[in-house]
C-alpha cells in the first residue's frame, strides 16, 4: 500500500517569513494529494490540493509543488502569520474505486510573533 | 448544512467496557469513513463505507466494528474496549464519482481507555 512520510515534524519561523514542508510518497500510481490544517481541538480542513497532471499550484499565501519523478510534493506558506500555526498533514490517494487517503504523520508549525 | 457531526465530544470508558461513537453527514456522500489519530502517527484509516449496506476494513480495524444502514450514519462501535484504543477519533465523509476526492472531517471525538 500507500506510504506516505511527512518532514519535519515541528516548524518554528517568525512572522513574515516562509515556511516549507516536505513530503513523500511510496506509490507511483497515486494521483491526488492534498493538505490539510488542523487547529487545536478540530478536525482536519483541507487547504489546497494537486493532482498529478499539475507541478504546481497556488492559492494566496499557499503553495504546493509536485515532483512525480522524485515521488515528493511540498506545502509552502509565504508571509507567515500567527494564525497559520496549527498542525499540518499531507496526504496521498491511493488508486482504487474508494480512492483512500493516506496521511502523513503531521507537522506542527509554530509562527512567532 | 452542518456537514459532518460527531457526538460525544469526550469519553471516558474503563477497560471491557463497549460504545458507540456516533457520525452523521448531511451532504448525501456516498463515502463515509472512520479515522484515529495518534501523537506523531497522522490519521490512521479503521474502517470505511462506499454506501448503505457496504463496509470494508482499513489499515488498523481490529477492535472496531462498523455498520451502514443509511447513507447519513456511520457508527463506531468498540465492543470491549482497551487502553490502546484511547485516541482522537475523527469520522470523514466525501462524494464519490465526481473527481474532487475531497474529504470533510467531523470535529472528533477524544477517547480515553483506563
Amino acid at each position: 500500500g500507500e506510504n506516505v512520510e511527512q518532514h519535519p515534524s515541528t516548524l518554528s519561523v517568525q512572522e513574515g517569513d516562509s515556511a516549507v514542508i516536505k513530503c513523500t510518497y511510496s506509490d507511483s500510481a497515486s494521483n491526488y494529494f492534498p493538505w490539510y490544517k488542523q487547529e487545536l481541538g478540530k478536525g482536519p480542513q483541507l487547504i489546497i490540493d494537486i493532482r498529478s497532471n499539475v507541478g504546481e499550484k497556488k492559492d494566496q499565501r499557499i503553495a504546493v509543488t509536485l515532483n512525480k519523478t522524485a515521488k515528493h510534493f511540498s506545502l509552502h506558506i509565504t508571509e507567515t502569520q500567527p494564525e497559520d500555526s496549527a498542525v499540518y498533514f499531507c496526504a496521498a490517494v491511493s488508486s482504487g474505486s474508494a480512492r483512500q487517503l493516506t496521511f502523513g504523520s503531521g507537522t506542527q508549525l509554530t509562527v512567532l510573533p | 448544512n452542518a456537514g459532518v457531526t460527531q457526538t460525544p465530544k469526550f469519553q471516558v470508558l474503563k477497560t471491557g467496557q463497549s460504545m458507540t461513537l456516533q457520525c452523521a453527514q448531511d451532504m448525501n456522500h456516498e463515502y463515509m469513513s472512520w479515522y484515529r489519530q495518534d501523537p506523531g502517527m497522522g490519521l490512521r484509516l479503521i474502517h470505511y463505507s462506499v454506501g448503505a449496506g457496504i463496509t470494508d476494513q482499513g489499515e488498523v480495524p481490529n477492535g472496531y466494528n462498523v455498520s451502514r444502514s443509511t447513507t447519513e450514519d456511520f457508527p463506531l462501535r468498540l465492543l470491549s474496549a482497551a487502553p490502546s484504543q484511547t485516541s482522537v477519533y475523527f469520522c470523514a465523509s466525501k462524494r464519490l464519482g465526481d473527481g474532487t476526492d475531497t474529504q470533510y472531517f467531523g470535529p472528533g471525538t477524544r477517547l480515553t481507555v483506563l
